[in-house]
């Protein structure tokens, strides 16, 4: 596609429900990563996708929070039981390969505000 | 700890001023620094990217520029509209985490028309 897409756009959901957040990376781009900014804050990172493996997860803030990535492609961050201090927005970048060089600029999507009620 | 740090926290300025927003880090062995502009319930939007070999970038109204000696950033606009209202974040990737961005938490900008 054109840009970095992510579904859904936004998600309500009652403390306690699972989620899951999805990333449709820029086609042909092997990197993908996910941050998440609170109301407020600056972006946290979260986890780091080079092709379908995660060299660096060391951002998830805990084990209720996975992500994977099947085909190179198509990212999916589950949250399990949410809590209210998980209510942030949830934003994906997927710029062009990193290997051999990092001289690019990183493209992100346009974020899946998830709200805990 | 590696961290990114931008001052002020929010600016209101009357259309027509040029001004500056500050970006500092930590550790000077930084690879890249960019700055993004964040709309209200939008994404990020890339405006500039300097290199660690660089002094400054520029595009258009924007000028950014990069001290890593002393560990600092500054985006200068110029001749402000109030279309430039917006969060502006700096971002900073280091040499030994090249491929991961950490973010100052920005500064949000109103233009006063």
């Amino acid at each position: 596609g054109a840009g970095v897409s992510q579904s859904p756009s936004n998600k309500v959901t009652e403390k306690g429900k699972d989620v899951e957040l999805r990333c449709d990376p820029i086609s042909g781009h092997t990197a993908l990563y996910w941050y998440r900014q609170s109301l407020g804050q600056g972006l946290e990172f979260l986890i780091y996708f080079q092709g379908n493996s995660a060299p660096d997860k060391s951002g998830l803030p805990s084990d209720r929070f996975s992500a994977e990535r099947t085909g190179g492609s198509v990212s999916t961050l589950t949250i399990q039981r949410t809590q209210q201090e998980d209510s942030a927005v949830y934003l994906c970048a997927s710029p062009p390969s990193f290997e051999g060089s990092v001289d690019t600029e990183a493209f992100f999507g346009q974020g899946t505000r998830l709200t805990v009620v | 700890k590696q961290e990114v740090t931008q001052i002020p926290a929010a600016l209101s300025v009357p259309e027509g001023e040029n001004l500056v927003l500050n970006c500092s880090f930590t550790d000077s062995a930084i690879y890249n620094l960019q700055w993004f502009r964040q709309d209200p319930g939008k994404g990020l939007t890339s405006l500039l990217l300097i290199q660690s070999s660089q002094r400054e970038q520029t595009s258009g109204r924007l000028n950014a520029s990069l001290d890593k000696s002393s560990g600092r950033s500054t985006l200068y606009i110029a001749a402000s509209q109030p279309g430039d209202s917006a969060t502006y974040l700096c971002a900073v990737r280091w040499m030994d985490s090249s491929y991961k961005l950490i973010f100052g938490s920005g500064t949000r900008l109103l233009v006063r028309p």
